[in-house]
């Protein structure tokens, strides 16, 4: 079973710049999330799909943070524009029944 | 809001030594799971602890689970160099009818030779 695709692995960006990441789930698993993992602490949930409906993006910065997850497979998340505070890593993840979830390698975002 | 609270946050320990590390919850779920991340990789799922008193054990690492004392705890027997990660428990917030894991901060995990 392939697993969770993220992509780009790495990203530098200007502050005030805007940049895009995507993910693509396991075949099959109905629902995504997006993490945010700033260094030395623990991911936190941004934003969690059930299909291509959100169910919580309570955690979303929305001035400045979207997400999409167009067709229920595939999903972008965006950041414009970005801050310097937004540089971390950022985690895809999907489960297909709430009984187990399976992380990306993530995309490790630096703001300079 | 559920808080998740792992301690100690660093722990170095010699080889063969064995160590205990805590994580405490703050609300009712009965679904806990432990994730082990390695510098700059994701997280790797170690175990997944589904009811009271679940106890499960791969290798050196054994985990348990105590809904009613909302502890889970993670016990490493005999440590060896491979073991030094970051742990991470998480705990499967299903309060809003919407799984999602809430994470702790993490434990840093250094086992010297």
């Amino acid at each position: 079973e392939a697993g969770v695709a993220q992509s780009p692995r790495y990203k530098i960006i200007e502050k005030r710049q805007s940049v895009a990441f995507w993910c693509n789930p396991i075949s099959g698993h109905a629902t995504l999330y997006w993490y945010q993992q700033i260094l030395g602490q623990g991911p936190k949930l941004l934003i969690q799909f059930q299909n291509n409906g959100v169910v919580d993006d309570s955690q979303l910065p929305k001035d400045r943070f979207s997400a999409e997850r167009l067709k229920g497979v595939d999903s972008t998340l965006k950041i414009q524009p970005a801050k310097l505070e937004d540089s971390a890593v950022y985690l895809c993840a999907s489960s297909l029944n709430f009984h187990g979830y399976t992380f990306g390698s993530g995309t490790r975002l630096t703001v300079v | 809001e559920l808080k998740v609270e792992q301690n100690p946050l660093f722990l170095s320990m010699q080889e063969g030594k064995n160590y205990t590390i805590y994580c405490n919850y703050s609300t009712t779920s009965d679904r806990l799971y432990w994730y082990r991340q390695d510098p700059g990789k994701s997280l790797e799922s170690l175990f997944v602890l589904l009811s009271n008193g679940a106890v499960k054990q791969e290798g050196r690492l054994m985990a348990s689970l105590d809904t009613k004392a909302r502890l889970s705890t993670l016990h490493i027997t005999a440590a060896v160099h491979d073991l030094s990660a970051t742990y991470f428990c998480a705990v499967d917030d299903s309060g809003a009818g919407s799984y999602q894991l809430t994470f702790g901060k993490g434990t840093k995990l250094s086992v010297i030779p």
